[in-house]
């Protein structure tokens, strides 16, 4: 069974820092990965998809990479803003059926 | 369009009593996911859809849990004899077909609590 994890599992940033969070998961054999951001009390919001064949994606300031072979990817946040705080997921697919989602890194972004 | 929708958006609900939550993809998503977020907990998987059949629903927590959709379109996750531990938030996706190469967008959730 796919498993997900996610480093760290909370950061507090000052505004305009650039800042990097993790996603590890155990099985490599994916189609692709997705970051998610979840404000409280709110669905998930889709930020990126990488497909295998990515290696990074890149949308504003976020930039996802992808590394199978160690089974990691990097969500990076250029010049953080207040705006950016939220709690962020990845998510991998589970032998291709139904998706499995790390635990998130709730993210602070200080005025 | 539309993106996906859920009703009710917070339900109380006695333990014991029945629920339905609903849940509108977006139009012409064949594939249909409900998952489960209990407070500071991860998103569980419950089922997922692909047209009107539901292959995997080994996500279920319980025989109290059933799910069903109809039209390709509408779901209703029904949760019988409510316990507390049923208190979550309720997320739908859709995607356009199923597997790990599409994309999934999720509705708002339907915050469950059972006192």
């Amino acid at each position: 069974k796919q498993e997900v994890t996610q480093i760290p599992a909370a950061l507090s940033v000052p505004e305009g820092e650039n800042l990097v969070l993790n996603c590890s998961f155990t099985d490599s054999a994916i189609y692709n990965l997705q970051w998610f951001r979840q404000d409280p009390g709110k669905g998930l919001t889709s930020l990126l998809l990488i497909q295998s064949s990515q290696r990074e994606q890149t949308s504003g300031r976020l930039n996802a990479s992808l590394d199978k072979s160690s089974g990691r990817s990097t969500l990076y946040i250029a010049a953080s803003q207040p705006g950016d705080s939220a709690t962020y997921l990845c998510a991998v697919p589970n032998y291709g059926q139904n998706f499995v989602f790390g635990p998130g890194t709730r993210l602070s972004v200080l005025p | 369009g539309a993106g996906v929708s859920q009703s009710p958006s917070n339900k109380v609900t006695e333990k014991g009593k029945d629920v339905e939550l609903r849940c509108d993809p977006i139009s012409g998503h064949t594939a249909l996911y409900w998952y489960r977020q209990s407070l500071g907990q991860g998103l569980e998987f419950l089922i997922y859809f692909q047209g009107n059949s539901a292959p995997d629903k080994s996500g279920l927590p319980s025989d109290r849990f059933s799910a069903e959709r109809t039209g390709g379109s509408v779901s209703t996750l029904t949760i019988q004899r409510t316990q507390q531990e049923d208190s979550a938030v309720y997320l739908c996706a859709s995607s356009f077909g199923v597997g790990g190469t599409y994309e999934q967008y999720f509705g708002p959730g339907t915050r469950l609590t059972v006192t």
